[in-house]
């Protein structure tokens, strides 16, 4: 596609159950990444796809996240257990390994845990 | 990488140039800057990078310093839609390690 694609668009959930979030990046873009923001906040980095090896998966806050990309491509991230404090805007972002490396990012999953 | 300062907060008329600038006094020689800025309820957008020459494009223009500590985005016309938070980023080209993002200046275009 022409952009990076996110869904669903929005999630509402209940509290203990698990969520599955999707990524489809820009074809090509061996890069990809994951972000969340909650409400009023920055962006906090969650973790690094290279192909589908994840190289630095520093930013997930618990051993309830997790995150696997197959065939260079399409990303999940996955919530286990949903807390009330998992609700954020989760990002996903693409980018080429050459050249100057700009990321371009999705719209967006808007989840929400009641 | 290196740790960018900026102002948390701007404004600008609309019609005329915006300025943003940016603190990257820790800069490394191969290390670019990048900006981004994130409109409300939408993902960041790329706006333009730079490694030590003046760049322009469609967007905007970014101005780095000679001695690469300090650089200044400017918006030549602002309009509404330019409101947003904008975000300078520094890192290695081709890095394709986590780009931080630190809290940005958020940028309200008057009428």
């Amino acid at each position: 596609g022409a952009g990076v694609s996110q869904s669903p668009s929005n999630k509402v959930t209940e509290k203990g159950k698990d969520v599955e979030l999707r990524c489809d990046p820009i074809s090509g873009h061996t890069a990809l990444y994951w972000y969340r923001q909650s409400l009023g906040q920055g962006l906090e980095f969650l973790i690094y796809f290279q192909g589908n090896s994840a190289p630095d998966k520093s930013g997930l806050p618990s051993d309830r996240f997790s995150a696997e990309r197959t065939g260079g491509s399409v990303s999940t991230l996955t919530i286990q257990r949903t807390q009330q404090e998992d609700s954020a805007v989760y990002l996903c972002a693409s980018s080429l390994l050459e050249g100057a490396g700009e990321a371009f990012f999705g719209q967006g999953t808007r989840l929400t845990v009641v | 990488d290196a740790k960018t300062t900026q102002p948390p907060s701007m404004d600008c008329a609309e019609g005329r140039a915006a300025n943003l600038p940016c603190n990257h006094s820790t800069i490394s020689g191969n290390e670019y800057v990048y900006w981004y800025r994130q409109i409300h309820s939408q993902g960041p957008q790329y706006i333009i990078h730079g490694l030590k020459n003046n760049e322009t494009n469609e967007m905007a223009s970014l101005i780095i310093t000679e001695d690469r500590k300090s650089s200044t985005l400017i918006l030549p016309h602002a309009t509404l839609r330019d409101t947003a938070v904008y975000y300078c980023i520094v890192r290695v080209a081709g890095n394709t390690g986590k780009l931080i993002f630190g809290q940005g200046t958020t940028l309200q275009v008057k009428p």
